[in-house]
C-alpha cells in the first residue's frame, strides 16, 4: 500500500494568496483527519471526515480555513487568503474505525 | 487544563542508558492508549499500543495506570537511532485520537 499521499510537500507562498492542500488517504479507510503542527502548539486537529462527510471543524482557526472530500479518495484543505501565522506543517491521516492511524508525510507552508 | 500532558523534555541520555517518560491523561472515559513516535522532519508513526496489564516490545514498555490516568514508556539500552519525540497519545473511542506535545529524546554517542 501506497500510505497516505499529500501535496505538495513544500509550499511557498506570499501573504494574501491562495493555498491548497491535497490528501489521497489510505483506500478502503473510512475516516480522514486534517492537522496542523507548530513547534509552540504541537499536533492540533483541524477538522475530520467520516465516510466523506464532516463530522467536527471546530478546530479551523477561522473563515479562512475549509476543508472538502468529493470522495472516499480525496481532500483538499484550503487556506484563502494566507497569512504569515499559517506557516506550520499540516499533516493529512487516515483510518478504519478506531484501528491504528496513518499519517501522510506532510505539507510544510511557509507564508511570506 | 491539557487533556494529555507531557514533560516536554528535552532527554539528553548516553547510548545504552534507560529512559522514562511519562503521560497524564484527564478524560476518564478514555479507552486506548498509544506511544507514537515523531522524527525530526518526518510524520507521527505509532510504536505502540498500551494496555492495561503493561506491554513489552523488545528494549520497549509500556504502562498504563488507569486510577491515576498515568501512561508510561521505559526505553532500555538506548540506541542512537532512538532519538526522537515521543507522543503520548489517547482515544475515546470512534473519536479522534488526542496528542500530546511531545517529548524529546536526543541519545548521545
Amino acid at each position: 500500500d501506497a500510505g497516505v499521499i499529500q501535496s505538495p510537500r513544500h509550499e511557498v507562498t506570499e501573504m494574501g494568496q491562495e493555498v491548497t492542500l491535497r490528501c489521497k488517504p489510505i483506500s478502503g479507510h473510512d475516516y480522514l483527519f486534517w492537522y496542523r503542527q507548530t513547534m509552540m502548539r504541537g499536533l492540533e486537529l483541524l477538522i475530520y471526515f467520516n465516510n466523506n462527510v464532516p463530522i467536527d471543524d471546530s478546530g479551523m482557526p477561522e473563515d479562512r480555513f475549509s476543508a472538502k472530500m468529493p470522495n472516499a479518495s480525496f481532500s483538499t484543505l484550503k487556506i484563502q487568503p494566507s497569512e504569515p501565522r499559517d506557516s506550520a506543517v499540516y499533516f493529512c491521516a487516515s483510518r478504519i474505525k478506531i484501528d491504528t492511524q496513518y499519517f501522510g508525510p506532510g505539507t510544510r507552508l511557509t507564508v511570506l | 487544563r491539557k487533556e494529555v500532558e507531557q514533560d516536554p523534555g528535552p532527554f539528553n541520555v548516553p547510548e545504552g542508558a534507560t529512559v522514562a517518560f511519562n503521560c497524564t491523561y484527564s478524560n476518564s472515559a478514555s479507552q486506548s492508549f498509544f506511544w507514537y513516535r515523531q522524527d525530526c522532519r518526518k510524520e507521527p508513526k505509532l510504536l505502540m499500543s498500551v494496555y492495561s496489564s503493561g506491554n513489552e516490545d523488545g528494549r520497549f514498555t509500556a504502562q498504563l495506570n488507569r486510577a491515576s490516568q498515568y501512561i508510561s514508556l521505559l526505553i532500555r539500552d538506548s540506541k542512537l537511532s532512538d532519538s526522537a519525540t515521543y507522543l503520548c497519545v489517547v482515544n475515546r473511542g470512534n473519536t479522534p485520537l488526542v496528542f500530546g506535545k511531545g517529548t524529546r529524546l536526543s541519545v548521545i554517542a
